[in-house]
């Protein structure tokens, strides 16, 4: 079985600051993983995606992620954060039918 | 783009009734999921289908149960609400296995 742990339930940040929000993720087989962003009244849109190739995955609105073999992780970073980016964001992990999120982590921009 | 529609934004039920959810999509997708959200649980896997006609129990299927006649209409339906049913339901779909899902805005219930 596979499982996903958002370590932060809320991040605050001020604008313009650097943000990462992380995402471990335990699985014995390979796995797709991905961030979903929910924006308030939303439902969920992707971010990006890993499938396989390079581990560094770029994404919308300027976001990125790093995928981590060896330390389960994929967490997600944004180098300079704006207002709009306040939102709920979930990182999932997927392997064959089932796609397992995390308990997200909601992302407070401070102006 | 594709595109997930769930019919209602806002539905307030009242215990023990029949309560329908229903979630159509336009890219011909094959699978098609319901998940429910709530706050500090992230969202759980109710029901799932791959095909139409076909459906698979997800993480948390108790109290519900789903229809699939047609391969872009996924229907949820909650035989008899109750107040722990109080939530927020998400409809998404996939073209395939591995591939991303799509989700619609959701459809908050409450139950009264």
């Amino acid at each position: 079985a596979q499982s996903v742990t958002q370590l932060d339930s809320q991040v605050p940040v001020f604008e313009e600051a650097p943000v990462e929000l992380r995402c471990n993720y335990s699985s014995s087989v390979s796995v797709y993983l991905f961030w979903y962003v929910q924006y308030p009244n939303q439902g969920l849109q992707l971010l990006l995606k890993y499938l396989s190739g390079s581990t560094l995955v770029k994404g919308i609105n300027g976001f990125e992620a790093e995928f981590n073999k060896s330390q389960t992780s994929f967490h997600l970073r944004k180098p300079s954060v704006h207002i709009s980016d306040t939102a709920e964001y979930f990182c999932a992990v997927s392997r064959y039918e089932k796609l397992t999120f995390g308990t997200g982590t909601r992302l407070t921009i401070i102006p | 783009d594709v595109k997930v529609t769930q019919s209602s934004r806002y539905l307030v039920k009242r215990t023990g009734e029949k309560v329908f959810l229903e979630c159509v999509q336009d890219m011909d997708h094959e699978n098609m999921f319901w998940y429910r959200q709530d706050p500090g649980l992230g969202l759980r896997l109710i029901y799932f289908s791959y095909d139409v006609k076909m459906k698979e129990k997800g993480d948390i299927p108790e109290g519900y149960s789903v229809s699939r006649e047609k391969k872009e209409r996924f229907s949820l339906i909650l035989e008899s609400a109750s107040t722990n049913q109080t939530s927020m339901y998400l409809c998404a779909s996939r073209a395939q296995i591995n591939q991303p899902q799509h989700f619609g805005d959701g459809t908050r219930l409450s139950i009264l």
